[in-house]
């Protein structure tokens, strides 16, 4: 079965700095779909970045960008030039390409300090 | 689009009682989701559907639960009766999905169920 692990409950980071979340997962596909989502305290979930497992290139969005190590199995989120509004909890999800079963990770709450 | 739409917003009720959360995915989207979120266990997975098909009712708790998607465009999930370790915030999420492309995943906001 397919795991998502994220080992840091919460992180912090100072306004306009750079944070790495990390996100580790477990599977014996090979086409697979990795995903970043946001919640804020709304709670509405929200896409941040996604990474499809057969391209090589790290996902890019805006500040938000990925390092996606296939072979490690690692799929880190680096959010540059924090602002307030990203402090949220942070999910890593994976969805395999055969069963589209999305799973989530326990999430890293994200502090954002002025 | 309206995005997916859940009902209620806030439930609370009495343990024993039994509960109906509702959901209507974004239309187009064949894949339906529901996830239970609570402090403890996070977000976890409790079945989805495709095509109005269960295809893996893996994460549900127990018989207590049981979810129906009659047609493409609703779906229901009960508890029966409810309990007060019940209490948390279940998501309803659709998607398309097909062809080895699974797509974003939309989020409703949630029914907060409290069971006392």
């Amino acid at each position: 079965a397919q795991t998502v692990t994220q080992s840091q409950p919460e992180m912090s980071v100072q306004e306009a700095e750079t944070v790495t979340l990390s996100c580790t997962y477990d599977t014996s596909e090979s086409d697979y779909y990795l995903f970043w989502y946001k919640q804020p305290p709304s709670r509405q979930m929200i896409l941040v970045i996604r990474q499809e497992a057969y391209k090589q290139q790290n996902a890019t969005e805006n500040r938000f960008s990925v390092n996606f190590q296939k072979a490690a199995k690692s799929f880190s989120l680096k959010i540059s030039d924090s602002q307030l509004g990203d402090a949220a909890m942070y999910f890593c999800a994976y969805s395999s390409s055969g069963t589209y079963k999305y799973i989530f990770g326990t999430g890293t709450r994200l502090k954002v300090l002025a | 689009d309206a995005g997916v739409i859940q009902s209620p917003r806030h439930e609370v009720t009495e343990m024993g009682q039994e509960v109906t959360l509702r959901c209507k995915p974004i239309s187009g989207h064949n894949s339906l989701f529901w996830y239970r979120q609570t402090m403890m266990r996070g977000l976890e997975l409790l079945i989805y559907f495709n095509n109005n098909v269960p295809i893996d009712d893996s994460g549900m708790p127990e018989d207590r639960f049981s979810a129906k998607m009659p047609n493409a465009s609703f779906s229901t999930l009960k508890i029966q009766p409810s309990e007060p370790r019940d209490s948390a915030v279940y998501f309803c999420a659709s998607s398309f999905v097909g062809g080895g492309r699974a797509g974003e995943l939309f989020f409703g906001e949630g029914s907060r169920l409290t069971v006392l």
